[in-house]
């Protein structure tokens, strides 16, 4: 069964990095995923596609700050030089077979 | 530029339908992929339904047989009919285009109870 397992919570200071992690479940390591934004009270943001190799793409408009990598069944964001209006909740997802979307259960990032 | 807005959300009882509208502008609905999201209040992201280029659509189990995703090229306009409608139904409704979720509406709340 595919599955994206995050962590719940994770917090970094104002000007800092920080490292979220999505992992595939297994037998799905080959998956490429995308990372989403959600701010407060908002919808989602796409943020970028990522490959199982690392390569990843992002969207419109997203600053540099953000990257993306990729170890074995785990795909990692990254956000440096963290703002204010970073603090929100990230969410990883995939495509199964038939067409169904995969999201994982969030991320809450806190800005100190 | 790409928008996806929303609209149709509302209060309404158990067993009851709405239709949901996502129109769309900046891209042709009919060529692209689009999809119906779900947020229940406190929760994470949903998926409920997909609909093809070639017409073909998805759904996830608890919502096949009461939920009809559609769109209506004329308008640019995707639709979420939702009928048989439960208390755990209850959510924010978000479209979003193509396989990579690369665009995003606001969202319109759909609220079922008595």
């Amino acid at each position: 069964q595919l599955v994206l397992t995050q962590s719940p919570s994770a917090s970094a200071s104002l000007g800092a990095s920080v490292k979220l992690t999505c992992t595939l479940s297994s037998g799905h390591s080959s998956y490429a995923i995308a990372w989403h934004q959600q701010q407060p009270e908002k919808g989602p943001r796409y943020l970028m596609k990522l490959n199982s190799d690392g390569s990843h793409s992002k969207g419109d408009g997203i600053p540099d700050r953000f990257s993306g990598s990729s170890s074995g069944a785990d795909r990692y964001l990254t956000i440096s030089s963290l703002q204010s209006e970073d603090e929100a909740d990230y969410y990883c997802q995939t495509w199964g077979t038939g067409s169904y979307w995969v999201f994982g259960g969030g991320t809450k990032l806190t800005v100190l | 530029e790409v928008q996806l807005v929303e609209s149709g959300g509302g209060l309404v009882q158990p067993g009851g339908s709405l239709r949901l509208s996502c129109a769309a502008s900046g891209f042709i609905v009919s060529t692209k992929y689009m999809n119906w999201v779900r947020q229940a209040p406190g929760k994470g992201l949903e998926w409920v339904s997909v609909i093809y280029s070639d017409g073909s659509a998805y759904y996830t189990d608890s919502v096949k047989g009461r939920f009809t995703i559609s769109r209506d090229s004329s308008k640019n306009t995707l639709y979420l009919q939702m009928n048989s409608l439960r208390p755990e139904d209850t959510a924010v409704y978000y479209c979003a285009r193509d396989y990579l979720g690369d665009y995003w509406g606001q969202g319109t709340l759909v609220t079922v109870s008595s």
